[in-house]
């Protein structure tokens, strides 16, 4: 089990506003970073897998960096929509080879229009 | 293409009684992994399939839970006797070829159970 924290819990950002939020996990024995975005009542969605120091995804509006050394990413939101209102979730892999997924208890946002 | 299907997505229960859900992969994935998601904490993985024998059901409480994976297309999650604390949404997600290579999983809609 991975000791995996996202911050803030939960977030409320007006309709524009840019934001952003971190995930933390252990960097020993790091091979990726996955992001997934959930909207209650739908599938979890999978957003970015990242795997080198430094890497930076985008998507859209919303990119991601990556820290191994100090194991740490950040999820931007660029522009808020309220299409953008659910929980984020990060969930890290070691080098183990175990193939499965520690998830955060993710941070959910909320962009009031 | 047709996703991770689920059933069912709803169910409410008593305590005590016996609750099966169900899954069925995409076609030709070869892992299949059951999460459990609760406020508490958060996305917990219960167990997971690989060529449908179990490689990992440390996180299940196996005095009240099972899980079965009959054939490639077909999953079941079994809980008996159901308790008020096991109330969650259950994930059912698969891949192809494990996480390697930058793999993803890919999540059903969920089936939400309520035990009361």
């Amino acid at each position: 089990i991975l000791n995996v924290e996202q911050s803030p819990q939960s977030l409320h950002v007006q309709e524009g506003d840019s934001t952003n939020f971190t995930c933390s996990f252990p960097s020993s024995n790091f091979y990726a970073l996955h992001w997934y975005r959930w909207e209650t009542a739908k599938s979890p969605e999978a957003l970015f897998v990242m795997t080198l120091n430094g890497d930076e995804k985008k998507k859209g509006r919303i990119s991601a960096t990556l820290n191994t050394k100090e194991g740490y990413s950040y999820l931007y939101i660029k522009g808020s929509q309220p299409e953008d209102s659910a929980t984020y979730l990060c969930a890290p892999r070691r080098q183990t080879g175990a193939n499965n997924l520690f998830f955060g208890t993710g941070t959910r946002l909320t962009v009031i229009p | 293409d047709a996703g991770v299907i689920q059933s069912p997505r709803h169910e409410v229960t008593e305590m005590g009684q016996e609750v099966t859900l169900r899954c069925k992969p995409i076609s030709g994935h070869d892992y299949l992994f059951w999460y459990r998601q609760t406020m508490m904490q958060g996305l917990e993985l219960l167990v997971y399939f690989n060529n449908k024998a179990v490689m990992d059901d440390s996180g299940m409480p196996k005095d009240r839970f099972s899980a079965k994976m009959p054939n490639a297309s077909f999953s079941t999650l079994k809980i008996q006797p159901s308790e008020p604390r096991d109330s969650a949404v259950y994930f059912c997600a698969s891949t192809l070829r494990g996480l390697g290579s930058g793999n993803t999983i890919y999540f059903g809609e969920g089936s939400w159970l309520t035990v009361v």
